[in-house]
């Protein structure tokens, strides 16, 4: 059985630039969330997709968007990058229905 | 609105003693679930345990064990005999009601360092 997995593993990017974050669902995974941690603190809930639709969405600025495919991977993307969206970004899937999440190893972002 | 404190920033403790991380919670839902997850340097939320609000009963597992308590809307986590392997930032977490999806609310973390 596949774990999540995430790609890129690390990313630079410049102020004001665009970045889109890949991740692939555990086996029989269709609820992906993408969660934001910044250094020291705990992961903040962003967004999640079942069935390629936005499922929920924490206090994020419409700059962060995602996408959820047929085959449940999902992307975030963030445009405009500030340099507070410098973080570690962790996707997780869970099985519809199930509270339980599964986590990658997720992408840290640095914005300069 | 959703909370959960983690007050203990840091510990630090000698292979073999044993530690209690805390977790206080806040939450208006009577129906909820709290997990524990475990993040090495590696950076990956490795899960750790996960219990429902209608479950007060205490869990061991192996050197793990978990006390839950609603009149004081814990849930601590206790390691014994605690080991090098074990040094990682640990999370405690809230989840929505299971209402078909989950989101998680986590706290800030503590930091747990075991010494030879």
């Amino acid at each position: 059985e596949t774990g999540v997995t995430q790609s890129p593993t690390h990313l630079i990017k410049t102020r004001g630039q665009q970045v889109t974050l890949r991740c692939s669902s555990q086996s029989g995974h269709n609820t992906v969330s993408w969660y934001q941690q910044a250094l020291g603190q705990g992961p903040q809930f962003i967004f999640q997709y079942y069935r390629e639709e936005e499922n929920g969405r924490g206090n994020f600025p419409p700059r962060f968007s995602g996408l959820q495919f047929p085959n449940y991977s999902s992307e975030l993307n963030v445009n405009a990058l500030e340099l507070d969206d410098s973080a570690l970004y962790l996707c997780a899937s869970s099985p519809r229905g199930v509270t339980e999440a599964f986590f990658g190893q997720g992408t840290r972002l640095t914005v300069v | 609105a959703q909370k959960v404190t983690q007050a203990q920033t840091e510990i630090s403790v000698v292979e073999k003693e044993d530690v209690t991380l805390d977790c206080v919670y806040e939450t208006r839902d009577t129906t909820y679930y709290l997990f524990w997850y475990k993040q090495p340097p590696s950076g990956e939320l490795v899960f750790l345990i996960r219990r429902n609000s209608f479950d007060e009963q205490n869990e061991i597992s192996g050197r793990y064990s978990w006390n839950f308590q609603k009149s004081t809307s814990s849930f601590n986590f206790t390691i014994t005999a605690s080991q090098v392997v074990d040094s990682a930032v640990y999370f405690c977490a809230l989840s929505d009601p299971p209402s078909g999806y989950s989101t998680l609310t986590f706290g800030k973390g503590t930091m747990l360092l075991v010494s030879p």
